[in-house]
């Protein structure tokens, strides 16, 4: 029962580093996305994708890159690292419109 | 765009008590809602979901209603436990391509 599997859990960035936050789902969900979650502002939505080969952006998506070339997986890429994405990072999947599962999440700081 | 508020931000309560957390929403068209639960450090554990064609969801203690028209929600949770103490979020779906709307949270403290 894996459900939504997020790796790293921890990471430590430098400024200007690239890296690919990795997300992956056993259950067939059509549905994915990620959100960031900070301090007094909640969690906000970064990109989404519907299907395979479909994504879309959400509420802030500046210095992300998505891709879903599968239906199982749906990797987030940091571009170029700054201190302002500093944050902890949820993957979500679900049926379109349904119940949605989250994973453990990643929690990145970038000096 | 739509905005979700969540009353109060934090709320401590003794053991035993039931509770109410609130959960308001300023647009109505919207496909469900969904309360999490999440711990510190933790991820999001969803705890009901509730159609916009249903007016309530149960499980165990927990019951939520939803009055679309009104743009409100409850979460109940019956006899409270130390071990209910979380941060409780509520979302709603909505738009064309469905998505999640978070409050910011209440953040619960039960007190043995």
């Amino acid at each position: 029962n894996a459900g939504v599997t997020q790796t790293p859990k921890f990471q430590v960035l430098k400024t200007g580093q690239s890296m690919t936050l990795q997300c992956a789902q056993d259950m067939n969900h059509e549905y994915m996305s990620w959100y960031r979650q900070d301090p007094g502002m909640g969690l906000r939505l970064i990109h989404y994708s519907v299907g395979a080969g479909i994504t879309d952006q959400g509420e802030v998506p500046n210095g992300y890159n998505v891709s879903r070339s599968t239906t199982e997986d749906f990797p987030l890429r940091l571009l170029s690292a700054a201190p302002s994405q500093t944050s902890v990072y949820f993957c979500a999947s679900s049926r379109t419109g349904a119940e949605a599962f989250f994973g453990q999440g990643t929690r990145l700081t970038v000096v | 765009k739509q905005e979700v508020t969540q009353i109060p931000a934090a709320l401590s309560v003794p053991e035993g008590e039931n509770l109410v957390l609130n959960c308001s929403f300023t647009d109505s068209a919207i496909y469900n809602l969904q309360w999490f639960r999440q711990d510190p450090g933790k991820g999001l554990t969803s705890l009901l979901l509730i159609q916009s064609s249903q007016r309530e969801q149960t499980s165990g203690r927990l019951n939520a209603s939803l009055d679309k028209s009104s743009g409100r929600s409850t979460l109940y949770i019956a006899a409270s436990q130390p071990g209910d103490s979380a941060t409780y979020l509520c979302a709603v779906r909505t738009g064309s391509a469905r998505q999640l709307t978070f409050g910011s949270g209440t953040q619960l403290t039960v007190l043995p």
